[in-house]
């Protein structure tokens, strides 16, 4: 089965820093790679996906994330954090019908 | 457009009582899927409807859960005789239909369910 790790549960910025979120997948077939965000009682909004053709991924609110097969890895970065970018993310990876998500990062941004 | 609508936004029930989260997918999305997020065992696939039918119910914890589809539509997400582990947040999602391509899955924000 596809499965994603995410390295570190907690990661924490100054504002105006660049976030950097870690992703590294498992799949024995070629992925379809997702990053989603979740605000505080909400529920999960997609930032952006990687299914073929284009290695670099441009989501919403800034958000981009690279597909590197050598490395099967598909970090999420954003060039300067804002306050508002604090919420958990989550990493996901198609399996079968469902998405296989990674545990989270949570992300801490401090003025 | 409307997105993905779930009801109730909270739950609280008593150990073994029955419960019933609605959910109402994004208009003409054909596929629809259950999914459990607690905090031991973070973002778990429950089920999958395809309109109506379920081709892919791995994921359900124990016969207690059940789910249907009526209308290609609207799905209800049962839990019988609830436990106080079956406490979480039941996320439902929709997409387009499945083809040979993954469509992306769009979430609605949860119901949260406790079990006392």
């Amino acid at each position: 089965a596809q499965s994603v790790t995410q390295l570190g549960s907690h990661v924490s910025v100054s504002e105006g820093a660049l976030v950097l979120l870690r992703c590294n997948y498992s799949s024995s077939v070629p992925p379809y790679l997702f990053w989603y965000v979740q605000y505080p009682n909400q529920g999960l909004q997609l930032l952006l996906k990687y299914t073929t053709g284009a290695t670099l991924v441009k989501g919403i609110n800034g958000f981009e994330a690279e597909f590197k097969k050598s490395e099967t890895s598909f970090h999420l970065t954003k060039p300067s954090a804002h306050m508002s970018d604090a919420a958990e993310y989550f990493c996901a990876i198609n399996s079968g019908y469902a998405l296989n998500f990674g545990k989270g990062t949570s992300l801490l941004v401090t003025p | 457009g409307a997105g993905v609508s779930q009801s109730p936004s909270n739950k609280v029930t008593e150990k073994g009582k029955d419960v019933e989260l609605r959910c109402d997918p994004i208009s003409g999305h054909t596929a629809l899927y259950w999914y459990r997020q607690s905090l031991g065992q973070g973002l778990e696939f429950l089920i999958y409807f395809q309109g109506n039918s379920a081709p892919d119910k791995s994921g359900l914890p124990s016969d207690r859960f059940s789910a249907e589809r009526t209308g290609g539509s609207v799905s209800t997400l049962t839990i019988q005789r609830t436990q106080q582990e079956d406490s979480a947040v039941y996320l439902c999602a929709s997409s387009l239909v499945r083809g040979l391509t993954v469509e992306t899955q769009y979430f609605g924000p949860g119901t949260r369910l406790l079990v006392l």
